[in-house]
């Protein structure tokens, strides 16, 4: 079964630092990946997702990420980031074809003005 | 659009008790997910439909859970009888089409304590 690990449960840094969150999974085949947020208060949204073409992904507040094939691992980054970017960041993982969606257990990322 | 709509969104219960987590999609979205968030396991799927047909349940836990989609719009989480351990919140979500690289829209979810 596919399995999906994100490190580093819990981020705290100040604004305007650089964040970035790692995700690896562990399946040898075509995947389909996805960065989830949910805001304080708020459902899951999705960020960004990567299922062909350039690795480099750009998602929505200037969120992007990379997959990188020969390591299993589609982390998530942001140059600067802002006291509204305080949430929880989720990585998914779809792989081999089917529907489910794997997710790792989160980050919970605290932005400190 | 009002976006996935789930209710309650808190549920307060007694063990053995039965308890109906309602679920309805976007309208035009034909595929339905559950999943289970909890601090131990993270977020887990327990069953999704497509087209109202339960497709894969292989994450449902135990026979106390069921769940059903009598119609494009709406569908249910049945746990009967509810215990402790099943205190979670729950997530319903839905997509456009059954297709790997589609984006999932989840709910508000539903946060469901057992006493």
């Amino acid at each position: 079964a596919q399995s999906v690990s994100q490190h580093n449960h819990h981020v705290i840094l100040s604004e305007a630092a650089s964040l970035e969150l790692g995700c690896n999974y562990s399946y040898g085949g075509t995947v389909n990946l996805f960065w989830y947020v949910q805001y304080p208060g708020q459902h899951l949204q999705l960020l960004l997702k990567y299922f062909s073409g350039d690795p480099l992904v750009k998602g929505i507040k200037g969120f992007e990420a990379e997959f990188i094939k020969s390591k299993f691992s589609f982390n998530l980054r942001k140059p600067s980031v802002q006291w509204s970017d305080t949430a929880e960041y989720f990585c998914a993982v779809n792989a081999g074809g089917n529907n489910r969606l794997a997710f790792g257990k989160g980050n919970q990322v605290v932005v400190i003005p | 659009d009002a976006g996935v709509i789930q209710s309650p969104r808190h549920e307060v219960t007694e063990m053995g008790q039965e308890v109906t987590l309602r679920c309805k999609p976007i309208s035009g979205h034909n595929s339905l997910f559950w999943y289970r968030q909890t601090m131990m396991r993270g977020l887990e799927l327990l069953i999704y439909f497509n087209n109202n047909v339960p497709i894969d349940d292989s994450g449902m836990p135990e026979d106390r859970f069921s769940a059903k989609m009598p119609n494009a719009s709406f569908s249910t989480l049945k746990i009967q009888p509810s215990e402790p351990r099943d205190s979670a919140v729950y997530f319903c979500a839905s997509s456009l089409r059954l297709a790997a690289y589609n984006e999932q829209f989840f709910g508000p979810g539903t946060r469901l304590t057992v006493l």
